[in-house]
């Protein structure tokens, strides 16, 4: 697609309840990132995907939080059993992989978790 | 292990007056140094980087010089815009696989 394409843009959710996030990255990117924005706390990084191979799953916050990817391409970030913590925005980023740094970021996925 | 420290905001500033946005940054090595903006209801994008020491990054009248003397990538302009109002960060790339580490952000809101 043109740009990175995330789903749903807002979710509202009743504590312990799950979650699903997705993401659509810029076709042929191999490098697919999630990040998590949260006031006070900045961008935090939580998942980093190469392929369908995630090597670096280091800020997921706890075990309540997965992803996988498929095809080289979607990816679904779930977080099971929602806190009023998880509240924040969920950014999802795509990249040619490398160092280069440049990623492209979708709008984000708004979790408000009541 | 890395990290980045950016000015705290926000900042208010008047159309055409002079903008700094300080970012110092703790990291082994030099990595490349980023700054991302996000404009009120879209994505993060690439504002500029700098890959080595005495780089600039321009783009967009913005401007950031990578000092490794001073461990610093300041923001600069010197005219805003009201369409230059957004979050700004600062970040270094990581890893060998392009993961970011990102400063706090600054709100910048730019008036007539």
């Amino acid at each position: 697609g043109a740009g990175v394409s995330q789903s749903p843009s807002n979710k509202v959710t009743e504590k312990g309840k799950d979650v699903e996030l997705r993401c659509d990255p810029i076709s042929g990117h191999t490098a697919l990132y999630w990040y998590r924005q949260s006031l006070g706390q900045g961008l935090e990084f939580l998942i980093y995907f190469q392929g369908n191979s995630a090597p670096d799953k280091s800020g997921l916050p706890s075990d309540r939080f997965s992803a996988e990817r498929t095809g080289g391409s979607v990816s679904t970030l779930t977080i099971q059993r929602t806190q009023q913590e998880d509240s924040a925005v969920y950014l999802c980023a795509s990249s040619q992989g490398g160092v280069s740094g440049e990623l492209f970021f979708g709008e984000g996925s708004r979790l408000t978790v009541l | 292990g890395n990290s980045v420290t950016q000015m705290e905001g926000p900042v208010t500033l008047s159309e055409e007056a002079f903008l700094t946005i300080n970012c110092t940054y703790t990291a082994t090595g030099y990595p490349s140094l980023f700054w991302y903006v996000q404009y009120p209801g879209e994505g993060l994008q690439l504002l500029l980087k700098a890959t080595k020491a005495d780089d600039k990054g321009s783009n967009k009248g913005f401007e950031a010089t990578y000092r490794k003397e001073t461990t610093s990538f300041h923001l600069e302009k010197g005219s805003v815009q009201v369409s230059d109002s957004a979050v700004y960060f600062c970040a270094l790339v990581d890893t060998s696989y392009g993961k970011l580490t990102f400063g706090q952000g600054t709100i910048l809101t730019v008036h007539p």
